[in-house]
């Protein structure tokens, strides 16, 4: 199995509908990280969570949500979907122990918002 | 921002030879990483270089960092078709508590 798995895989959804996408991780990491991804940009960091107490806004968090369920669960939500949140969404996990930051990511999410 | 720039944005070279690619980043760092992407798929660590490190080998990977210029380059050597994706630095800035990824580059290589 996968370490890090992310639910669904892909979504279509409406302007203005809520969505969550999930991410659960086996690795034992007490990091986990939302990230976007749109083509010619990289990846850009919606939020991030060093503990389940924890919870930090990244580079572009508005309109988005976060919530830390246990250590290995980090679901990223978008309240009312609009089309420029039509992206590849990624979850990621990093051990605070091993140094250097190492993230493992997930296989993505491809959300389209019409 | 302290977001790195790969260059080129695209390459494409014949199987067997070798592929470099440069990372440049805009505030000092604990150490930089290079990850890749196959198309549509998650990120896959491949190399970890510290800030006082000028040199890292791993397998067909060279990684060198030049602190001084702010820049780091990726050689992969003997090319293989398999190593069509796209390659991404990704820095790790003193104080921050995340990484920053570069835009990435496009590898294609040509059987």
């Amino acid at each position: 199995d996968a370490d890090v798995t992310q639910t669904p895989r892909n979504r279509i959804t409406k302007t203005g509908k809520r969505i969550m996408l999930e991410c659960s991780q086996t690795k034992g990491h007490d990091r986990m990280y939302w990230y976007r991804q749109d083509p010619g940009l990289g990846l850009r960091l919606i939020y991030y969570s060093f503990d389940v107490k924890d919870i930090n806004k990244g580079e572009i968090s508005d309109g988005y949500s976060v919530s830390r369920q246990a250590q290995a669960k980090f679901s990223l939500s978008l309240e009312s979907a609009i089309p420029n949140q039509t992206a590849l969404y990624f979850c990621a996990t990093s051990d605070s122990q091993g140094g250097g930051e190492t993230q493992y990511f997930g296989p993505g999410t491809r959300l389209l918002v019409l | 921002s302290q977001q790195g720039e790969e260059d080129p944005q695209a390459l494409s070279i014949q199987e067997g030879e070798n592929a470099t690619m440069n990372c440049s980043y805009k505030t000092s760092i604990n150490n930089l990483q290079w990850y890749r992407q196959n198309s549509g798929r998650g990120l896959v660590h491949l190399i970890l270089i510290r800030s006082n490190e000028r040199e890292k080998h791993s397998g067909r990977l060279r990684v060198t960092l030049d602190t001084s210029k702010k820049s780091s380059s990726l050689l992969i050597t003997a090319s293989r078709a398999a190593d069509t994706a796209s390659y991404f630095c990704a820095t790790d800035g003193i104080g921050a508590n995340n990484l920053f990824f570069g835009t990435g580059t496009r590898l294609t290589v040509i059987p």
